[in-house]
């Protein structure tokens, strides 16, 4: 089936450096990927929608600026963290679609974000 | 906009079956899924139902969607300790997204 291979599944950042999270599809082509927040004991939070070869679109009141996505291929899409603060320490989690027919909304394992 | 609604706990004796509720607001969903999430891991699909379905069954899952009132249910048979999670319902809104409920933590007692 479809698998979904996220990296790292936990980081711990100094407050001020950026931290890179990549989500790689690895049997089958991914042209839109999706990025979650979520925070302790709540709901998945949609960040934003990853289109491969183009801009993110994000949701209202994501700051595109800290938050930078990109999709350069097919199978990989990266979120990268900017000078990363503790309020950004969260549980991230990226999402791949495939065939809606099958549940094609394919998980990748979460990555846990620690700022110090 | 879209609101997906579940209540925030359920607690179950193993053995017994569990019924997880969820209420939705867009009618022109197509797809609603169930995902489970263990402690620190991400989303697992358990199930998924096509709009135009009343039920689905799959082994110890049985999804029922009455589209009437916007209400999916998951009822799990013979809960195992095993099942202890929480559990998310989800739909995909016009703009292709899934919106997920608030979730479930369903905690399982011997």
């Amino acid at each position: 089936g479809a698998v979904v291979s996220q990296h790292p599944s936990r980081v711990i950042c100094k407050s001020g450096t950026s931290v890179k999270i990549e989500c790689r599809s690895l049997d089958f082509q991914a042209t839109t990927m999706f990025w979650y927040r979520q925070f302790p004991k709540q709901s998945l939070m949609l960040m934003a929608t990853s289109n491969e070869g183009s801009k993110a679109t994000y949701e209202q009141g994501v700051e595109k600026d800290k938050f930078l996505i990109n999709h350069a291929s097919l199978t990989l899409s990266t979120l990268t963290v900017t000078s990363a603060h503790p309020e950004d320490s969260s549980f991230y989690i990226c999402s791949a679609r495939g065939d809606r027919g099958r549940g094609g909304y394919t998980f990748g394992s979460g990555t846990r974000l620690t700022v110090v | 906009g879209e609101d997906v609604e579940q209540s925030l706990f359920l607690s179950v004796r193993e053995g017994d079956s569990s019924v997880i509720n969820c209420t939705y607001t867009d009618s022109s969903s197509t797809y609603l899924y169930w995902y489970k999430q263990e402690p620190g891991a991400g989303l697992q699909l358990l199930t998924y139902i096509f709009s135009n379905m009343d039920m689905k069954q799959d082994q110890r899952l049985t999804v029922l969607l009455n589209k009437k009132d916007k209400h999916l249910s998951l009822r799990i048979a013979d809960t195992q300790t095993g099942d202890s999670a929480i559990y998310f319902c989800a739909e995909i809104s016009n703009t292709d997204k899934l919106i997920f409920g608030t979730g479930t933590r369903l905690q399982v007692f011997p």
